[in-house]
């Protein structure tokens, strides 16, 4: 059964604090994503990657950063959380032409 | 701007119901996914369409490349159909792009 695995499914944070959120796949996927879902927004992208130690920037980068040192895991990192960021969050992979997407459970991340 | 539209972004209907979500996209794609996400819960992919038409159990979903539309179509609709129905395409300029979403209430 493939699986994407979010580290975390809900997460209370303190305005300031330094917040990792990690995502793995077993699919050898080379695609890579962080979403967060807001309502009536929908799914907007943070940043992607498309192979180990590559990133890119999506819609909505600024306050958060990434990581891919390894294939499997990608990882999102909020430097310095705002209440602003308090949403889902949603991990995704894929391979190189989009024919399949599978996506992580979400974490639900409150920034107080 | 949106490259992915949904119509419409809110459906109630009445069980055994015949429902047609439809999605219209602007930019060149290699494949088009319908993911249903219930509510609280990750998403999950029901269909990839690269062209024509698939099946499975009560849902459809068709494809015309030409002009830039999809449709989903549930027969015999259920409570359990209940959920948000997301449009998403593949561009070929390597990025998924999303609709916002059809929330779809099968009343029993």
């Amino acid at each position: 059964d493939v699986k994407v695995t979010q580290s975390s499914r809900y997460l209370v944070k303190r305005t300031g604090e330094k917040v990792f959120l990690e995502c793995v796949q077993d699919m050898d996927h080379e695609n890579m994503f962080w979403y967060r879902q807001d309502p009536g927004l929908g799914l907007r992208l943070i940043y992607f990657s498309y192979d180990v130690k590559m990133k890119e920037k999506g819609d909505i980068p600024e306050g958060y950063s990434v990581s891919r040192e390894k294939k499997e895991r990608f990882s999102l990192i909020l430097e310095s959380a705002s209440t602003n960021q308090t949403s889902m969050y949603l991990c995704a992979s894929s391979p190189p032409k989009g024919y399949t997407i599978y996506f992580g459970e979400g974490s639900w991340l409150t920034v107080v | 701007k949106n490259e992915v539209e949904q119509s419409p972004q809110n459906l109630t209907a009445q069980e055994g119901e015949f429902i047609t979500i439809n999605c219209s996209y602007s930019v060149g794609i290699s494949a088009l996914h319908w993911l249903q996400q219930h509510p609280g819960g990750g998403i999950v992919s029901l269909f990839m369409l690269s062209s024509g038409k698939k099946k499975h159990g009560r849902l459809i979903a068709t494809i015309n490349i030409q002009e830039k539309h999809s449709s989903l179509h549930i027969t015999a609709s259920h409570p359990r159909d209940s959920a948000v129905y997301i449009c998403a395409v593949w561009n070929t300029g390597n990025q998924f792009y999303f609709g916002t979403g059809t929330s779809l209430t099968v009343i029993p």
